[in-house]
């Protein structure tokens, strides 16, 4: 599986959109981008995950660059309860289902 | 709908006890994955199974680990003997076909 690169921590105002950009330059055809989330003393939860199109959900919307060499997975209106560990995760479509997961972004969202 | 269920939510044992970690996966998802957490090596991965069966162990650190799933609806996870090098936090996740993996609250295992 591709490897991604994020930014180790990033800050978020309350209110206003979080933008966490995510690298996978060696991502091929065949693998998806994922985005997970880890609260602290929880298990990571689902986000959002896509191929090759935008995507948008009730949690986040996801934008994957036309070369999908990277992507940006955007948080339209950051809370308190949105402070977490942010993982970009590239897996692949075959049978494989395993996830690896890097070090993540760690978002703080401030009032 | 009932998500992943691990159970201890914690665990304090000795070094050299056995430990055994429980899984129950969402009803309907095939596909069971154990994981261990750690401010060092962060997530990783150990085995996961698909309908009952391993397919990939090459996570478990050493004999030490075991893992089964004797149906649909359990998992478990087992150290035996256990050391302190094995304190972490361990989770749980179910799936199916190509739908995102769901993670239990894990278990918080401590060995003194």
């Amino acid at each position: 599986d591709a490897k991604t690169t994020q930014p180790p921590s990033m800050d978020c105002a309350e209110g206003r959109a979080a933008n966490l950009p995510c690298n996978h330059s060696t991502i091929s055809g065949n693998e998806y981008v994922y985005w997970y989330r880890q609260i602290h003393s929880q298990g990571p939860q689902y986000i959002i995950h896509g191929l090759k199109n935008n995507e948008t959900n009730e949690m986040a919307s996801l934008i994957i660059t036309e070369d999908r060499k990277s992507s940006t997975l955007i948080l339209p209106h950051a809370t308190l309860r949105d402070t977490a560990v942010y993982y970009c995760i590239v897996r692949s479509r075959s049978n494989d289902y395993k996830l690896s997961f890097g070090a993540g972004t760690t978002v703080t969202v401030r009032a | 709908d009932a998500g992943v269920i691990q159970s201890p939510r914690h665990e304090v044992t000795e070094m050299g006890q056995e430990v055994t970690l429980r899984c129950k996966p969402i009803s309907g998802h095939d596909y069971l994955f154990w994981y261990r957490q750690t401010m060092m090596r962060g997530l990783e991965l150990l085995i996961y199974f698909n309908n009952n069966v391993p397919i990939d162990d090459s996570g478990m650190p050493e004999d030490r680990f075991s893992a089964k799933m004797p149906n649909a609806s359990f998992s478990t996870l087992k150290i035996q003997p256990s050391e302190p090098r094995d304190s972490a936090v361990y989770f749980c996740a179910s799936g199916t076909g190509n739908q995102p993996q769901h993670f239990g609250d894990g278990t918080r295992l401590s060995i003194l």
